[in-house]
């Protein structure tokens, strides 16, 4: 396992339809981070896991989005009734928990890149 | 609200020079500090970290950091057209976690 992978690429939907995108974190990395990307914008925190367990949440995770890591390894963001606004670029992170100090070195996955018709 | 702050440029250098990338940040509190490279289309990918005051060198780049104004800097010897890319500040607000407060990004252009 070289790096984060996340899947798919790239998908298209039309308005209301739930997506679902995957990321496998780097195998020793026990922290997973979702972000959203628009272009022209730094990447936006959306939620943070440590292991299975969901720590943080963006205000800017809507009711519509979910995401879930449910043994640790692998996450999945959802999408449900997806708005023209919610295309963008879904970013996945990992990284490992450092002892002392923790220098949190988020490695980035390629993205999933969303277009909502 | 913790605010990252760049400029958007974009910043045009000549090939060979240095192009300086500068980023201010609100939360005094900060920790962490990190500049990654983001090429069109692509996901972004670190270049350095630092977390002292000071100056942090690494190949043909260096960071530098002044937590007393709030202000973290990429220089880049030598630009080569192939350092042109959007470059991220990242901050973290703490040494335990959790998420990254990135700025907008500075497009760099190096110039043939």
């Amino acid at each position: 396992d070289t790096g984060v992978s996340q899947n798919p690429r790239h998908k298209i939907t039309k308005r209301g339809q739930n997506v679902t995108f995957r990321c496998d974190p780097i195998s020793e990395h026990n922290r997973l981070y979702w972000y959203r990307q628009t272009l022209g914008q730094g990447p936006e925190f959306l939620t943070y896991f440590q292991n299975e367990a969901q720590l943080e949440k963006s205000r800017l995770l809507s009711d519509r989005f979910s995401a879930e890591r449910p043994k640790g390894s692998f996450s999945t963001l959802e999408i449900q009734r997806t708005e023209q606004g919610d295309s963008a670029m879904y970013l996945c992170a990992s990284s490992v928990t450092l002892t002392v100090p923790d220098k949190n070195i988020q490695y980035f996955g390629a993205g999933t890149r969303l277009s909502v018709l | 609200q913790k605010e990252v702050e760049q400029n958007s440029g974009p910043l045009s250098v000549p090939e060979g020079a240095i192009a300086s990338l500068n980023c201010t940040y609100s939360d005094r509190g900060s920790q962490s500090f990190f500049w990654y490279r983001q090429y069109s289309g692509k996901s972004p990918e670190l270049i350095m970290f630092i977390y002292s005051n000071g100056d942090k060198e690494d190949g043909r780049f260096t960071a530098q950091l002044n937590k007393a104004s709030q202000y973290v800097s990429l220089l880049i010897r030598d630009s080569q057209p192939s350092d042109s890319a959007t470059y991220l500040c990242a901050v973290n607000p703490d040494n335990y976690g959790q998420n990254f407060v990135f700025g907008p990004g500075t497009r760099l252009s190096v110039l043939p």
